[in-house]
């Protein structure tokens, strides 16, 4: 069965700064993909960044990436230049297989301060 | 491109009744998958619809049925509501190819309030 833990409950950042939310994952499957999804209050799931099990490089959109460490079964977020509205819920994902079922943790609340 | 769309966006029933979400996938779409969100239990998966058929199914009582139209569009059922079931109900479309990876896009929900 699939896994997928966050531990940081909550978290505070600077506007401008950078912020790592933490996500750790456990799979038997082969292949897999990891998500990461933005939830604002009004309750909506956007779509932020994927990372394949097989990607050799680290996925990025804009000021969004990913650190895959595959050997550490983590796949961290990293937004760089913090702005107010990232003030969100923050989900990471695992899917794989056939269907396009997703794993959720139990996800990361970001508090961006002016 | 127009967006998932859900309807209703609100809805309150009580105990014992029965509810029909609906969800409209993006055009081309032909996967549609739900998520039941609340604060205890978190995002758990309820069911994929793809092509008409169900492909994948959550860990959610029989009370809990779906279906998906010709034209993709997908309706989930709840019977014989109970307080529980108090959440917000998201659905994802996606291309749904089998073997390699969809990215979903979710609609804004359906919020439920059973009383």
């Amino acid at each position: 069965a699939q896994k997928i833990t966050q531990t940081q409950p909550g978290m505070f950042v600077q506007e401008k700064e950078a912020v790592t939310l933490d996500c750790t994952y456990d799979t038997s499957d082969p292949s897999y993909g990891l998500f990461w999804y933005k939830q604002p209050s009004s309750g909506e799931m956007i779509f932020l960044i994927y990372q394949g099990s097989y990607d050799q490089q680290n996925a990025t959109e804009g000021r969004y990436s990913l650190n895959f460490q595959k050997a550490r079964k983590s796949a961290n977020l990293v937004i760089s230049a913090s702005q107010l509205g990232d003030s969100a819920m923050y989900f990471c994902a695992s899917g794989g297989g056939a269907t396009n079922k997703l794993i959720f943790g139990t996800g990361t609340l970001l508090a961006v301060q002016p | 491109k127009a967006g998932v769309t859900q309807t209703p966006r609100y809805l309150i029933k009580t105990r014992g009744q029965q509810v029909t979400l609906s969800c409209s996938p993006i055009s081309g779409h032909r996967s549609v998958s739900w998520y039941q969100q609340t604060p205890g239990q978190g995002l758990q998966f309820l069911f994929e619809y793809f092509s008409e058929t169900q492909r994948n199914k959550g860990n959610f009582p029989g009370r809990f049925s779906g279906r998906q139209f010709s034209n993709s569009r997908s309706e989930m059922n709840v019977s014989t509501l109970e307080l529980g079931d108090s959440a917000l109900y998201l659905c994802a479309s996606s291309f749904g190819t089998s073997g390699q990876y969809n990215e979903q896009f979710f609609g804004p929900g359906t919020r439920l309030t059973v009383l």
